[in-house]
């Protein structure tokens, strides 16, 4: 049983560039989210998605974009990379509400150079 | 979003229980009080969690006061494995744009001693 499986673990990316962090589930979770991690720092919530074709965002979307097509998947856009933007990404998923625990990925950490 | 407040960190020795404080005086009536670790260089894991009364699992026991404005972890007998940040954090079961998200605060950075 795979869980959130997440890629790439590590990146490098120059200022400017921009990439697609994957996130895939196999538990047929409806919710699914995005997190970013500072040095030091608890947890902030970029995105999320409460099914196919639905997302919102969460306190710190600048910078960052979502797709949803299917229930598995659920890419995070990084347009324009900047330093701000180092830190490790953390893709989670759930069953709807708040009586189910979230299950997270390992994470891909990313360096903007 | 009704705030958690632990404290930043505690220590314990092997094989002895740990009681890790959660104080939430502002916890609504449809707020689940969720429990996560993180691990050094791993993603949140989930712990346990619980409504109004105590729960039991294989990872650990979380005692609910009566009036719901605090909480405690409990790990029965700690192990160097054990070493993580902790995660008390309340999730609004009553819809709307908070219905299920988790919000981190800093957490409780346990230290085990061997």
């Amino acid at each position: 049983n795979a869980g959130v499986t997440q890629t790439p673990k590590f990146r490098i990316l120059k200022i400017g560039q921009s990439m697609t962090l994957q996130c895939t589930q196999d538990m047929n979770h409806n919710y699914m989210y995005w997190y970013r991690q500072d040095p030091g720092m608890g947890l902030k919530l970029i995105y999320y998605s409460v099914g196919a074709g639905i997302t919102d965002k969460g306190e710190v979307p600048n910078g960052y974009n979502v797709s949803r097509s299917t229930t598995e998947d659920f890419p995070l856009r990084l347009e324009l990379a900047a330093p701000s933007q180092t830190s490790v990404y953390f893709c989670a998923s759930s069953y709807p509400g708040a009586n189910y625990g979230y299950t997270f990925g390992s994470g891909t950490r990313l360096t903007v150079v | 979003d009704a705030k958690t407040t632990q404290p930043n960190s505690m220590e314990s020795n092997e094989e002895e229980p740990v009681h890790l404080p959660c104080n939430h005086s502002t916890i609504s009536g449809t707020d689940y009080i969720h429990w996560y670790r993180q691990l050094p260089s791993q993603g949140p894991e989930y712990v346990i969690h619980g409504l109004t009364s105590n729960v039991n699992n294989r990872m650990a026991s979380l005692a609910i006061a009566e009036d719901r404005k605090s909480s405690t972890l409990i790990l029965h007998r700690a192990t160097l494995r054990d070493a993580a940040v902790y995660y008390c954090i309340l999730t609004s079961g009553a819809g709307g744009t908070s219905y299920g998200k988790l919000t981190f605060g800093q957490g409780t950075i346990l230290t085990v001693h061997p």
